[in-house]
């Protein structure tokens, strides 16, 4: 199936922990992103990389770092992990001159 | 600062009927603008885009409109189903890679 997929589903970890999400992506797309959805449903960007090369670095605590080691695969590591970092993270792909972004299904997070 | 608003309170509707969702924005000068579907528990789905130079766009039983005096989208639904209940999302991009999302209306339609 073509598709954007990222992993764990569900991640349930203890403050001060240290959790990466994972993300493919086999459309072959150029450009990958990750989104935050909080409780309110506001999605909002964090990141993007474009050919594995980042053009979009939101306000985003530097706790987070996303690393892309190919134009399929986008990453994002969280160091620290804050109560308030618990939401939904998804990522997404697009490609130049074809409309709309493919989302995963998404990674809900729980800081406790 | 950039704003889109979106009607926070549910839209319930009668199967049948058309539902009208609409998008507002402010301090934005968007290149296009998007509408997504947003299943509980899963992503968002791309629906339609509409560019700026754009008054209607249509697929189906949908159609959006852009009016970039008011700044303003209309998403329309005709003839609804239940199956068509779920959280609408409107997105607006410029021309950079960035596309930034409302808060999203959730539409329900009664059998």
């Amino acid at each position: 199936d073509t598709a954007v997929s990222q992993t764990p589903k569900y991640l349930v970890t203890q403050m001060g922990n240290d959790k990466s999400i994972k993300c493919e992506q086999n459309l072959g797309h150029d450009t990958m992103y990750w989104y935050k959805q909080d409780s309110k449903k506001f999605l909002k960007i964090m990141f993007s990389y474009n050919n594995k090369e980042l053009i979009i670095n939101e306000t985003v605590p530097n706790r987070f770092s996303p690393k892309s080691p190919d134009k399929a695969h986008l990453n994002l590591h969280i160091n620290s992990l804050e109560l308030g970092d618990s939401a939904v993270y998804f990522c997404a792909s697009s490609q130049a001159g074809v409309p709309g972004y493919t989302f995963g299904s998404g990674t809900r997070l729980t800081v406790v | 600062s950039q704003k889109i608003e979106q009607n926070s309170e549910a839209l319930n509707i009668q199967e049948g009927k058309t539902a009208t969702l609409t998008c507002n924005y402010t301090n934005y000068s968007p290149a296009y603008l998007q509408w997504y579907r947003q299943d509980p528990g899963r992503g968002p789905v791309f629906l339609l885009l509409i560019r700026e130079n754009e008054k209607e766009k249509r697929k189906e039983r949908l159609k959006v409109t852009f009016d970039t005096t008011l700044k303003q989208s209309l998403f329309h639904i005709t003839a609804s189903q239940p199956a068509d209940s779920a959280t609408y999302l409107c997105a607006l991009q410029d021309s950079s890679y960035k596309l930034i999302f409302g808060s999203g209306t959730r539409l329900l339609v009664r059998p």
